[in-house]
C-alpha cells in the first residue's frame, strides 16, 4: 500500500464550478499537510499547509484535514481557468521526509 | 518565485555522459532534497541533505550521488546516463525545523539522447 494515495483524475469542470480534490494516507506519523499545484513542465508551487484537523481558509482555497480518517482536501471555489493544472498533495512526518501523492489533473473550462 | 534556484534549466547530452545539476536553497534553509519526475509520473524522492550531511535516500539510482557543500549549495551528479533518465530533476529546500514547509524550485529538465 502507498503511503499517499490521491486520484489521479484527470478532473474537467466548468469555470466558476467548486472543485473538490483528496488524498488518504496511512502513516499517522504524518503531522503537517501540504497542497501543491504545478503548472506543466513548472516547479510544484506550495498551496496550503496544515498541520491540525480542520478547516483553513485562504481565499477561493480551502483545506480540510481528517485525522482520525487520514483524509485530506482541498476545495477550490469559483473556478478559473487559470486554476488548470495538477494539484499534489504532500505530508511530513516528524523525521522531516516528505510524502507526495501523484498529483490530480484538473482542467477548467471557460 | 520560491527563492530555490535551479541550473541549467535545460540540459541535452548523450548515454553514457556525465552531468551535474546544482542547487542553491533558499536563505536560511539548512535542508535540500531532490527529486525526480518523469513524464506523466509523479515527484520520486532521490535523496535529503542537512547542514551537508545526507539524512535520508530515496530510489536513487548507484549512479547518482549527490552532495550538500559548506555554503548549502548542493549538486546531484548522473553519470553512465541512459535513456530512462530523462526527466525534469527539482530541488527543493526546508528549514527543517519548526514548520518546515518544503519550497522547490524550477527544476532542470534533463534529455539523454
Amino acid at each position: 500500500q502507498k503511503e499517499v494515495e490521491q486520484d489521479p483524475g484527470p478532473l474537467s469542470v466548468p469555470e466558476g464550478a467548486i472543485v473538490s480534490l483528496n488524498c488518504t494516507y496511512s502513516n499517522s506519523a504524518f503531522q503537517y499537510f501540504m497542497w501543491y499545484r504545478q503548472y506543466s513542465r513548472k516547479g510544484p508551487e506550495l498551496l496550503m499547509y496544515t498541520y491540525s484537523s480542520g478547516n483553513k481558509e485562504d481565499g477561493r482555497f480551502t483545506a480540510q484535514v481528517d485525522k482520525s480518517s487520514k483524509y485530506i482536501s482541498l476545495f477550490i471555489r469559483d473556478s478559473q481557468p487559470s486554476d488548470s493544472a495538477t494539484y499534489l498533495c504532500a505530508m511530513r512526518n516528524t523525521g522531516n521526509q516528505f510524502y507526495f501523492g501523484t498529483g490530480t489533473s484538473l482542467t477548467v473550462i471557460p | 518565485d520560491s527563492g530555490v534556484t535551479q541550473t541549467p534549466k535545460h540540459l541535452i547530452t548523450a548515454t553514457g555522459q556525465r552531468v551535474t545539476l546544482r542547487c542553491s536553497p533558499r536563505s536560511g534553509d539548512l535542508s535540500v532534497y531532490w527529486y525526480q519526475q518523469s513524464l506523466d509520473q509523479g515527484l520520486q524522492f532521490l535523496i535529503q541533505y542537512y547542514n551537508g550531511e545526507e539524512r535520508a535516500k530515496g530510489n536513487i539510482l548507484e549512479r547518482f550521488s549527490a552532495q550538500q557543500f559548506p555554503d548549502l549549495h548542493s549538486e546531484l551528479n548522473l553519470s553512465s546516463l541512459e535513456l530512462g533518465d530523462s526527466a525534469l530533476y527539482f530541488c527543493a529546500s526546508s528549514v527543517y525545523w519548526g514548520t518546515g514547509e518544503l519550497f522547490f524550485g524550477e527544476g532542470s529538465r534533463l534529455t539523454v539522447l
